[in-house]
């Protein structure tokens, strides 16, 4: 499986939005709503920010969302702060217990 | 307190095999698959593999199928990952992640185990 294509770097001032696409394929994005995104900062593991597209985990801050059209899932990040700062990658079930992640993308709040 | 402590680091020269485990607390453990992911030093995360924490069931990626083997231990409530032939582009932090059941989404992380290789 190909990694899911997610731009390298996306910046915003604070208080704007940005969003972060993950384009697959049918055989992963199209086909299942799990698709799921992770923040991780410099050193530090991977924190689930979002799962089945859309759902946030308690304790994620409602200024992160999640949609899916197609073969192309989004993380919006409203309202940017300077602690969004950090890596973000989004990761499809791909069937038979197999998984893809995104390349992953580069957040930078000016 | 809910959480995955992985083992320490190693430096392993080529060709060696390494053996990285994951510890599991706080939590039922045979209720939770496992998945392992690498991140190479600057790179993306890579999944590597599924491991059922109930029967240890497994699925590889292509990539590492024939050099990789995940097992786990039910009485310790731990899983572990071995990689053998190792090159040195398998320098990399390994980290073990929990399935979130329905929903796919890896929830819970160890902390990371950087694997050096290296003559």
């Amino acid at each position: 499986q190909s990694a899911l294509t997610q731009p390298a770097s996306v910046s915003g001032s604070p208080g704007q939005s940005i969003t972060i696409s993950c384009t697959g394929t049918s055989s992963n994005v199209g086909s299942y709503d799990l698709v799921s995104w992770y923040q991780q900062h410099p050193g530090k593991a991977p924190k689930l920010m979002i799962s089945e597209g859309n759902k946030r985990p308690s304790g994620v801050s409602n200024r992160f969302s999640g949609s899916k059209s197609g073969n192309t899932a989004s993380l919006t990040i409203s309202g940017l702060q300077a602690e969004d700062e950090a890596d973000y990658y989004c990761c499809s079930y791909a069937g038979s217990s197999t998984y893809v992640f995104g390349t992953g993308t580069k957040v930078t709040v000016l | 307190q809910v959480q995955l402590v992985q083992s320490g680091g190693e430096v392993k020269k080529p060709g060696a095999s390494v053996k990285v485990s994951c510890e599991a607390s706080g939590y039922t453990f045979t209720s939770y698959g496992i998945s392992w992911v690498r991140q190479a030093p600057g790179l993306g995360l890579e999944w590597m593999g599924w491991l059922s924490s109930y029967n240890g069931n497994t699925n590889y990626a292509q990539k590492f199928q024939g050099r990789v083997t995940m097992t786990t231990d039910t009485p310790t409530s731990t899983a572990y990952m071995e990689l053998r032939s190792l090159r040195s582009d398998d320098t990399a932090v390994y980290y073990c992640a929990r399935i979130q059941p329905n929903t796919d989404a890896f929830d819970l992380w160890g902390q990371g185990t950087m694997v050096t290789v290296s003559s």
